[in-house]
């Protein structure tokens, strides 16, 4: 495991489409994120995850989005009924646990997925 | 949730220079500060990062000093070089607070 890894890497869909992403966390970190980040900006925090339980959603999480990470491990962020405006590149980050002291806060960020709607 | 901005949006220097870049944050119980650096195409990279209790880290040519009285900290890069050119970000979060929240970010351009 050698970090965390996001697929796929590029998404062009006609709008309208659903489109699905998928994060693959490191695997010992039990906390994960995904971020949305358009060009010149920087990454805007969509929603959160300890473990299986979904904890924190931001209100740019449209109910056109949903998210879930059904065993605590990779997570899935499926957009419905695509817009242009949803067009940017999606991150999906981890960290370790708030026990584990050295390092806790540290989020370790995929490469990313970029969407583009056409 | 924590409100974090970052100063300034761009910084173009030459090769050699110092470049300083500031971040300023409310929420006054944020005890961890990283400082991340984003290169195009790619997803976000710690570069350093301080705790509360501590005022200053380095690290060979990086390094992050805090101000928690005044609720900034600031990203130094000494003797850039064309490599350091990219987009970095300081991210504001404490233990408590889930809901990490990014600075706009700042394009630094160091010209050979």
């Amino acid at each position: 495991d050698t970090g965390v890894s996001q697929d796929p890497r590029h998404k062009i869909t006609k709008r309208g489409q659903n489109v699905t992403f998928r994060c693959d966390p490191i695997s010992e970190h039990n906390r994960l994120y995904w971020y949305r980040q358009t060009l010149g900006q920087g990454p805007e925090f969509l929603t959160y995850f300890q473990n299986e339980a979904q904890l924190e959603k931001s209100r740019l999480l449209s109910d056109r989005f949903s998210a879930e990470r059904p065993k605590g491990s990779f997570s899935t962020l499926e957009i419905q009924r695509t817009e242009q405006g949803d067009s940017a590149m999606y991150l999906c980050a981890s960290r370790m646990p708030d026990r584990v002291l050295s390092g806790a806060n540290v989020l370790t960020f995929g490469a990313g997925s970029r969407l583009t709607v056409l | 949730g924590e409100n974090v901005e970052q100063h300034p949006s761009t910084l173009s220097v030459q090769e050699g220079d110092s470049a300083v870049i500031k971040c300023t944050y409310s929420d006054s119980a944020s005890n961890y500060f990283p400082w991340y650096k984003q290169e195009l195409g790619k997803g976000p990279q710690l570069i350093i990062d301080i705790r509360s209790n501590v005022g200053e880290k380095k690290d060979q040519r990086i390094a992050v000093t805090l101000n928690k009285t005044a609720k900034h900290f600031s990203l130094h890069i000494t003797e850039t070089q064309p490599e350091d050119s990219a987009v970095y970000f300081c991210l504001g979060n404490n233990n408590a607070g889930n809901m990490l929240t990014f600075g706009g970010g700042t394009r630094l351009m160091v010209e050979p």
